[in-house]
Parts: C-alpha cells; sequence; structure tokens
C-alpha cells in the first residue's frame, strides 16, 4: 500500500522568509500524481501545486515549487516570500491512476508577522 | 454547480441517532470520495465511487458506516447509531477519472456526537 509520510507536524516561517516543507512516499509504481493541499481554519482544502512523476521538471506556481526526488521518493514544497495569508494545515497526497488520493498527516504552517 | 457542496456545514446530533451528510459535487466529474479529519489531524479514506462501478468502500471503519450515490451525482453518508467517536469533520471531494486531475473539495460537515 502506498504511504505518505510528514515529518514535520509544525513548522514556522518569518514573513517574507522562505520555508520548505517535507514529505516522502512509498510506493513500487513509477506513474503517479503528487499534490500538495492546503486546509486553511475555513477547513476548504485548496489545491496549492501538482507534479506527474513521468516529469523531471520541478513544478511551479508563483511562490510555490516543488523539489522532486523520484529516486528518493521525496516531494518537498518550497514557498517563497511567505505571506500571512500562507499560514495553515498543509497536506502532501500521492495518486496513481485514476485510484483514490492518499493524504499525509499534515504539517502545520505558522507564518509571524 | 461551481463547487462542491456539502451539507449540513455543522450537526450536533445526539449519541445513537442516525445521520445523513450530503454531497453534491462538480458536475462532470466521475469520480466521489469521503474522507474523515479528526481534529487536528490528517484525512481518513472512507469510501470512493467511479462512475458506474462498485463504490471501494475499503476505508468505510464500520458497518454502521454506509454510502449511496444516485444518479451519479449526489452522494449520501450515513451513519447509524451514532457514536462519540465519530465526531470529526467528514469532507467530500470529487474529480474527473483522470489520476493527474486534483480533487476539488467541499467545506465539510462538522459533526459532534454529544
Amino acid at each position: 500500500a502506498q504511504t505518505v509520510t510528514q515529518s514535520q507536524p509544525e513548522m514556522s516561517v518569518q514573513e517574507a522568509e522562505t520555508v520548505t516543507l517535507s514529505c516522502t512516499y512509498d510506493t513500487s509504481e513509477s506513474d503517479y500524481y503528487l499534490f500538495w493541499y492546503k486546509q486553511p481554519p475555513s477547513r476548504q482544502m485548496i489545491l496549492v501545486i501538482r507534479q506527474e512523476a513521468y516529469k523531471q521538471q520541478n513544478a511551479t506556481e508563483n511562490r510555490f515549487s516543488v523539489n522532486f526526488q523520484k529516486a528518493a521518493k521525496s516531494f518537498s514544497l518550497k514557498i517563497s516570500d511567505s505571506q500571512l495569508g500562507d499560514a495553515a494545515m498543509y497536506f502532501c497526497a500521492y495518486r496513481r491512476d485514476n485510484n483514490d488520493m492518499r493524504f499525509g498527516a499534515g504539517t502545520r504552517l505558522t507564518v509571524k508577522p | 454547480g461551481a463547487g462542491v457542496s456539502q451539507s449540513p456545514s455543522n450537526k450536533v446530533t445526539e449519541k445513537g441517532k442516525d445521520v445523513e451528510l450530503r454531497c453534491d459535487p462538480i458536475s462532470g466529474h466521475t469520480a466521489l470520495y469521503w474522507y474523515r479529519q479528526s481534529l487536528g489531524q490528517g484525512l481518513e479514506f472512507l469510501i470512493y465511487f467511479q462512475g458506474n462501478s462498485a463504490p471501494d468502500k475499503s476505508g468505510l471503519p464500520s458497518d454502521r458506516f454506509s454510502a449511496e450515490r444516485t444518479g451519479g451525482s449526489v452522494s449520501t453518508l450515513t451513519i447509524q447509531r451514532t457514536q462519540q467517536e465519530d465526531s470529526a469533520v467528514y469532507l467530500c471531494a470529487s474529480s474527473l477519472a483522470l489520476g493527474s486531475s486534483g480533487y476539488t473539495f467541499g467545506s465539510g460537515t462538522r459533526l459532534t456526537v454529544v
């Protein structure tokens, strides 16, 4: 079974600084998809960024980028120029084909003004 | 609709009562998922519907939990004889069948069993 591990229950960053959230996963598949979701206190899950495993290039969405290391099964999220609105729970997720998505336990990010 | 709609947004029920939670997915999304999120925890997979295929019920924690999806659209999650440990936020999501598609989540139903 695929598992997703987020080893950092909590992280803190100063406003305007950069923070990296870690995620590792376990799979024997070669084709799959990885995602980062953000869940603010409103509890609405919001897709932040996605990565296709067959792509070597790391995905980027404005201030959000990933470091995808397929061999190491690592998928970290980097948030640059952190803003107060980035404070939330962040979940890493794995999906293969049209199967259901598996989530990590989450990392709570605090942004200090 | 424009997004995934869940109702009610909050539900308080007495222990032993049955509850129904509703999810209205995005039109055209063939896949629908239910997750449970206990306070401060991650998402626990409950059940997955894909088109006309038999649902994947492997995540349902007990036979008190059931779900159906009528006409390939609206889904109802039913919890019978609720227990205090059922208190959680129940999240519904829908997606296209493609693995590359992320999920679109609803805002969830916060269930409190007293």
